[in-house]
């Protein structure tokens, strides 16, 4: 049962545009939220989180916006530069003091130049 | 910075042997984990260990087991290598916090192909 979703495999932007990525999850007791990109033949790196007593999180280009009673995370970027291009993976954990966190299937983001 | 190193970026093994994955983490981290990244499924945890000699099944176990008798180090073992275990394997660490709320650094990935 994939407890954290991401419901579209691929997306292509356009450079200078907004990319808009999105996670759903069932499990209700996840309570911290993160974003991974990961480059081709490297690991993934992380982006950027959110805890559930906040519903955005703002770090330069990259926003994430926690919507819990939809059980939705998304994921903004702008302006999308070329260099955005990876697969970006969504996780969660849950629990407290609970460090395992929950990965998405991934996204795949193509910044078109 | 954290520094996550696996001893190999590639490797390829035959059926039925026994394989090692070492994973060595720099910053003292209490967690460390191994998942494994396949097209369409994402990275699924295998096992993770929350202190040396301390080890919990993750979501897909079966066929491996692990090793941790230093901090720094945990090592992922398939016991008798099959095609199906052909797959990135990621190594990650993290620190314990008093609320959980923490983020994994990754190595570089091991490709593990069984032939």
């Amino acid at each position: 049962d994939q407890q954290v979703k991401q419901n579209s495999p691929s997306l292509s932007v356009q450079e200078g545009r907004i990319s808009i990525l999105n996670c759903d999850y069932t499990n209700s007791m996840f309570d911290y939220f993160l974003w991974y990109k990961k480059y081709p033949a490297e690991g993934p790196t992380f982006l950027i989180s959110i805890s559930s007593i906040k519903d955005k999180n703002e770090d330069g280009r990259f926003t994430v916006f926690l919507n819990k009673s939809a059980k939705h995370l998304s994921l903004h970027i702008v302006p999308s530069q070329p260099g955005d291009s990876a697969v970006y993976f969504c996780a969660a954990s849950a629990d407290f003091g609970n460090e395992k966190l929950t990965f998405g299937t991934g996204t795949r983001l193509t910044i078109i130049p | 910075d954290v520094k996550v190193t696996q001893s190999s970026r590639y490797l390829v093994k035959r059926t039925g042997e026994k394989v090692f994955l070492e994973c060595v983490q720099d910053m003292d981290h209490e967690n460390m984990f191994w998942y494994r990244q396949d097209p369409g499924l994402g990275l699924r945890l295998i096992y993770f260990s929350y202190d040396v000699k301390m080890k919990e099944k993750g979501d897909i176990p079966e066929g491996y087991s692990v090793s941790r008798e230093k901090k720094e180090r945990f090592s992922l073992i398939l016991e008798s290598a099959s095609t199906n275990q052909t797959s990135m394997y990621l190594c990650a660490s993290s620190l314990s916090t008093s609320d959980g709320n923490t983020e994994a650094f990754f190595g570089q990935g091991t490709r593990l192909t069984v032939v």
